[in-house]
């Protein structure tokens, strides 16, 4: 069965610093990736999204991601954070959009001034 | 503007009345879908609509019944609540390709009581 972990519950960061934020999944097949943000009392946001190609994708806010096969993983990346960026950061994987499609349990990430 | 619209938005209720929580998309997506999000555990899907007519158990369906007569309504019911039901829901919408970038409403804060 499909599984996503992010190992790290929470993780606390300064601003101006860089952050990365772990993903690591199961899947049979081949998987489409994705990284939503939810802003404390908001729904979800997407910030990227990885189907197929450069493995390394581009997102909104700053955010970068990179699929490594081999790893089974696709970790969040920001070079510098923002106090606006503390929020809970989810990683999901699926094929289709309604079966399948399997959220992780989340982290929450707070910033320091 | 394209949105997943729930209501409501916060509600307290009792143990065993029946309540209704509707959502609404203005997308013509054919893929509907209801999640909840308990602390810890992210979001787990409750029920999947690929069409009109067409709904599916997710992986936490007890408890909750769903109706799709419309391509753009998918409410969740719940019959009898019980405060193991208290959560945050939210609804989802997706165009029918694979992969596809899912639209969140922005929640429902249900306590049970």
């Amino acid at each position: 069965a499909q599984s996503v972990t992010q190992p790290d519950i929470h993780i606390t960061v300064s601003e101006g610093a860089s952050l990365e934020l772990r993903c690591n999944y199961s899947y049979g097949a081949t998987p489409y990736l994705f990284w939503y943000v939810q802003s404390p009392g908001q729904g979800l946001q997407l910030l990227l999204k990885y189907f197929s190609g450069d493995t390394l994708v581009q997102g909104i806010k700053g955010f970068e991601a990179e699929f490594k096969r081999s790893q089974s993983s696709f970790n969040l990346r920001k070079p510098s954070v923002h106090w606006s960026d503390a929020a809970e950061y989810f990683c999901a994987v699926g094929a289709h959009y309604g079966q399948n499609f399997v959220f992780g349990p989340g982290t929450r990430l707070s910033v320091l001034p | 503007e394209a949105q997943v619209t729930q209501n409501p938005r916060y509600l307290i209720t009792v143990t065993g009345k029946k309540l209704t929580v509707t959502c609404s998309q203005n997308m013509n997506h054919e893929y509907m879908s209801w999640y909840r999000q308990d602390p810890g555990l992210g979001l787990r899907q409750i029920y999947y609509s690929m069409n009109v007519e067409v709904t599916d158990k997710g992986d936490v369906p007890e408890g909750y019944k769903v109706s799709r007569k419309e391509k753009r309504n998918f409410p969740l019911i719940l019959e009898s609540p019980s405060p193991n039901q208290t959560s945050l829901y939210f609804c989802a919408s997706s165009p029918g390709d694979s992969g596809n970038t899912i639209y969140f409403g922005e929640g429902s804060w249900l306590t049970v009581v």
